[in-house]
């Protein structure tokens, strides 16, 4: 079974200070990680992923995600946020790429002007 | 890039009415859709997996006779949400993938049954 939790329900931050949304997962193999984004009444955007390859992964909007794999976390960054960074972002993982996604239960962003 | 379409983004409609939900993939051969529910404030569910020309695999604890899922074309599957009721008010998403590779979200549709 897969699993993945997102400790903060919601976050707050400046705008232009650095933002963190924290992500750990569990899976039987090696995972396929993801994040997405999502704003109020709107599907899914997608970020980034980790499949295999450099553990520091660079996305869309100026966001990227660390995989560490001795904590199994794939934590979100980006170095100065933005107030139209405010949405509803969501860590997923998958056993193989393609197959379906497990989602965390999501984290509000608030940047604040 | 790859997109994927919902229609319609929003629905209204009378309790025991059916309604259905379209999602497309536009620039892509889908040879599997995801049909995910998001209820207010919390995470996506997946309610099922459909491979085209194939029946839809169900999640535990989802009622495949109430949610009817058809994936007649590589382009092309629905969601039909039958005798609905106000608790089956949702937001639905869809998501396709082609082969191995990563899967695509629609927009979403929030059904609203009165």
């Amino acid at each position: 079974a897969q699993s993945v939790a997102q400790p903060e329900d919601q976050v707050n931050v400046a705008e232009g200070n650095p933002l963190t949304v924290k992500c750990t997962y569990s899976v039987s193999g090696n995972p396929y990680l993801f994040w997405y984004v999502q704003y109020p009444n709107r599907g899914l955007q997608f970020l980034l992923k980790y499949i295999t390859g450099d553990n520091l992964v660079k996305g869309s909007y100026g966001f990227e995600a660390e995989f560490n794999k001795s904590q199994t976390s794939f934590h979100l960054k980006k170095p100065s946020a933005l107030v139209s960074d405010s949405a509803l972002y969501f860590c997923a993982v998958s056993e193989a790429a393609g197959n379906k996604l497990t989602f965390g239960g999501g984290t509000r962003v608030l940047v604040k002007p | 890039g790859a997109v994927v379409s919902q229609h319609p983004s929003r629905v209204i409609c009378k309790s025991g009415t059916s309604v259905k939900i379209e999602c497309r993939s536009l620039d892509f051969q889908a040879t599997t859709m995801f049909w995910y529910r998001q209820f207010p404030k919390q995470s996506l569910m997946l309610m099922a997996t459909s491979n085209e020309g194939s029946k839809a695999t169900y999640e535990q604890g989802v009622e495949k006779d109430k949610f009817l899922i058809n994936h007649a074309s590589l382009t092309l599957s629905t969601l039909t949400v039958t005798s609905a009721h106000p608790e089956d008010s949702s937001f639905y998403i869809c998501s396709a993938k082609q082969g191995g590779t990563e899967a695509f979200f629609g927009q979403g549709t929030r059904l609203t049954v009165v």
